[in-house]
């Protein structure tokens, strides 16, 4: 089964500090997405990579940004955190090119910006 | 552009009722269609796809039929239980040489009482 990890499952951080949410996948995808969830709104995507050190902006990168170092880790950054920036942040991994392919998602970090 | 429309609820239930939930989609060429379930604390799993028209993507006793014509990816369960109530997103993708990227719809939260 593919495995996707988010470092932390609730996380509270301040106006203004630097955030940084962690995920790493086990299946060697080369496509990997972070999205946020917000009630009434669904699913917006922020960034997507597909391949280690590409990125695309998403639906949403405004105040975001992302870092792709190593082909299982793909790294949100929050540059300056602001509290509309309270979220459910999902990652997802997939294969490449597999248009009937599913994203496999992690569990979510719900961060708290105070 | 490509898109999804999905009953939004919430919905309330009974045990043993039948459920559908909508969805219907705007899209170029042929893409793949998706259901997706998230139980409460956890992350989107895959709970049924089809690629193609007329395809019937069927798990856990849910079904969806893929119609082309009506563009509609329907959900069905003839008898829904306790354990069913989530929030449910369609979502698709789109075709060969498309992007990798899903579009999902605004999901529809069920919840199910004894």
């Amino acid at each position: 089964d593919v495995k996707v990890t988010q470092s932390s499952r609730y996380l509270v951080k301040r106006t203004g500090e630097k955030v940084f949410l962690e995920c790493v996948q086990d299946m060697d995808h080369e496509n990997m997405f972070w999205y946020r969830q917000d009630p009434g709104l669904g699913l917006r995507l922020i960034y997507f990579s597909y391949d280690v050190k590409m990125k695309e902006k998403g639906d949403i990168p405004e105040g975001y940004s992302v870092s792709r170092e190593k082909k299982e880790r793909f790294s949100l950054i929050l540059e300056s955190a602001s509290t509309n920036q309270t979220s459910m942040y999902l990652c997802a991994s997939s294969p490449p090119g597999g248009y009937n392919q599913p994203q496999h998602f992690g569990d979510g970090t719900r961060l708290s910006i105070l | 552009g490509n898109s999804v429309t999905q009953m939004e609820g919430p919905v309330t239930l009974s045990e043993e009722a039948f459920l559908t939930i909508n969805c219907t989609y705007t899209a170029t060429g042929y893409p793949s269609l998706f259901w997706y379930v998230q139980y409460p604390g956890e992350g989107l799993q895959l709970l049924l796809k089809a690629t193609k028209a007329d395809d019937k993507g069927s798990n856990k006793g849910f079904e969806a039929t893929y119609r082309k014509e009506t563009t509609s990816f329907h959900l069905e369960k003839g008898s829904v239980q306790v354990s069913d109530s989530a929030v449910y997103f369609c979502a698709l993708r789109r075709g060969q040489g498309g992007s990798e990227k899903l579009v999902f719809g605004k999901g529809m939260k069920l919840t199910v009482n004894p």
